[in-house]
């Protein structure tokens, strides 16, 4: 079946501009998480959301960043007024429940901010 | 919160011969561990996970051991292959939905 996927797959901005990063995920999976890797890191937790609530935030750097989730399928990660320390990749992915579950990665989206 | 702590960051082998990377966390309430195989350019993908009810999980070439009393947790590959080489991730879950990584160990196997 389909994997999780994300758009755009590469993303080129300037400073100081929104951008908007998508995540389908597999099809009947309740849980959606996104990560952020900055180059040869690991990965960071930034938020996860189970249905379309988001019960843990606490890995979101800024106010400048904030995510949504309708319809317990897509979700959007936003990041405002972009820094260019926000430059990483930031891969989604997906699980059949929250608990001890695989988390199922999408291949991110790589955003680089001039 | 929790910390992850990985090692070696690179990890150099011979065809055939076997590798281990080590991992330590600090939540004690932490009690699930998957590891993740990333290629370059792609996801991370699990390859294996181990429960906090279990001391030791295998599957084929991979296995998994947990220490819950001295909080690590190790992956060993035997009879490496090429095809192995990819940047290994450790993990560890101290909360629902959330998973804290470890930095990474670049594992390259030498034909």
């Amino acid at each position: 079946g389909a994997g999780v996927s994300q758009s755009p797959s590469n993303k080129v901005t300037e400073k100081g501009k929104d951008v908007e990063l998508r995540c389908d995920p597999i099809s009947g999976h309740t849980a959606l998480y996104w990560y952020r890797q900055r180059l040869g890191q690991g990965l960071e937790f930034l938020i996860y959301f189970q249905g379309n609530s988001a019960p843990d935030k606490s890995g979101l750097p800024s106010d400048r960043f904030s995510a949504e989730r309708t319809g317990e399928s897509v979700s959007t990660l936003t990041i405002q007024r972009t820094q260019q320390e926000d430059s990483a990749v930031y891969l989604c992915a997906s699980s059949l429940v929250a608990i001890q579950e695989t988390q199922y990665f999408g291949p991110g989206t790589r955003l680089l901010v001039l | 919160g929790e910390n992850v702590e990985q090692h070696p960051s690179t990890l150099s082998v011979q065809e055939g011969d076997s590798a281990v990377i080590k991992c330590t966390y600090s939540d004690s309430a932490s009690n699930y561990f998957p590891w993740y195989k990333q290629e370059l350019g792609k996801g991370p993908q699990l390859i294996i996970d181990i429960r906090s009810n279990v001391g030791e999980k295998k599957d084929q070439r991979i296995a998994v051991t947990l220490n819950k009393t001295a909080k690590h947790f190790s992956l060993h590959i035997t009879e490496t292959q090429p095809e192995d080489s990819a940047v290994y991730f450790c993990a560890a879950s101290p909360t629902a939905g959330k998973l804290i990584f470890g930095q990474g160990t670049t594992l390259q196997v030498k034909p």
